[in-house]
C-alpha cells in the first residue's frame, strides 16, 4: 500500500488486560518503527525492525512490551498485562533502506486503558 | 535526559507573519534534522530535512537554518496562514536509515486569521 496502515484506531482495555495492535508498512519499505505518544505530545521511540529483524529496542519496556515484524503479516506490538500508564497514542513508520529517507507515519492507535 | 530540547512550547502569530521555532541538539553523531507537522487526531507528516553540510534549506514558505557549531537549528514559516496551525516537531537522527527519531517536545502553533 502507500500509506502506512495502523490498526485498530482505538483500543480500550481494563489495567491487566493485554493490547495487540497491527501495523502494515508501505509495501517496499525496509524499516519499521513503533513511537509512543503520550498525553504531553512527547513522542517516545521504541523498537526499530529491518525487515523481520529487530535492529533497536533500547526504547522497549521489555517485561511487558513485544514486537514482531513477520513476513507476509502485519507488523504487531503486543503489551501484556496493561497499566494505566500505558495509556498513549501509538504510531507505526516506515522507510525505505538509505540515509536522509523519510519516515512516513501511520495515523495511529489511541490506547486507553480503564 | 533530553536530547533535543525544542522551544517555545506554544506559539501565537498573526496571518501573514514569520512563525519561528528553535530546536538545539546534544549528540553530536546526530546527522538528519527533520521538521513533523501534526494535526489533531493525525500521525506527524514530514515537512522538510537538513543534513549538517548545509546551512540553510528552503522550500516554499518553509526554511530550515541550522548552525552545526552550536547545535542548534530552527524552522522558520513565513507569511504565515491559518491552515498551519497544527503542531510542529523537530527531531534528529544518526546517520543511516535504521535509528529511530528523536524528538522535541513540540511546539503548538496559531495563526491567527
Amino acid at each position: 500500500g502507500e500509506e502506512v496502515a495502523q490498526t485498530p484506531k482505538h483500543l480500550v482495555r481494563g489495567e491487566g488486560q493485554k493490547a495487540k495492535l497491527y501495523c502494515a508498512p508501505i509495501k517496499g519499505h525496509s524499516y519499521v518503527f513503533w513511537y509512543q505518544q503520550v498525553l504531553k505530545n512527547e513522542f517516545k521511540f521504541l523498537i526499530s525492525f529491518q525487515n523481520e529483524n529487530v535492529f533497536d529496542e533500547t526504547g522497549m519496556p521489555k517485561e511487558r512490551f513485544s514486537a514482531k515484524c513477520l513476513p507476509n503479516s502485519p507488523c504487531s506490538l503486543e503489551i501484556q498485562a496493561t497499566k494505566l500508564e500505558d495509556s498513549a497514542v501509538y504510531f507505526c513508520a516506515s522507510s525505505q533502506w538509505g540515509m536522509n529517507t523519510e519516515a512516513f507515519f501511520g495515523q495511529g492507535t489511541r490506547l486507553t486503558v480503564v | 535526559q533530553q536530547q533535543v530540547k525544542q522551544s517555545p512550547q506554544s506559539l501565537i502569530v498573526q496571518k501573514g507573519g514569520i512563525s519561528i521555532i528553535n530546536c538545539a541538539y546534544e549528540n553530536t553523531a546526530f546527522d538528519y534534522f527533520p521538521w513533523y507537522q501534526q494535526f489533531p487526531g493525525k500521525g506527524p507528516a514530514l515537512l522538510i530535512a537538513i543534513r549538517p553540510d548545509v546551512s540553510e534549506k528552503k522550500e516554499g514558505r518553509f526554511t530550515i537554518s541550522f548552525n552545526k557549531s552550536a547545535k542548534q537549528f530552527s524552522l522558520h514559516i513565513m507569511d504565515s496562514q491559518p491552515g498551519d496551525s497544527a503542531t510542529y516537531f523537530c527531531a534528529a537522527r544518526r546517520e543511516g536509515g535504521a535509528d529511530g527519531l528523536t524528538f522535541g517536545k513540540g511546539t503548538h502553533l496559531i495563526i491567527q486569521p
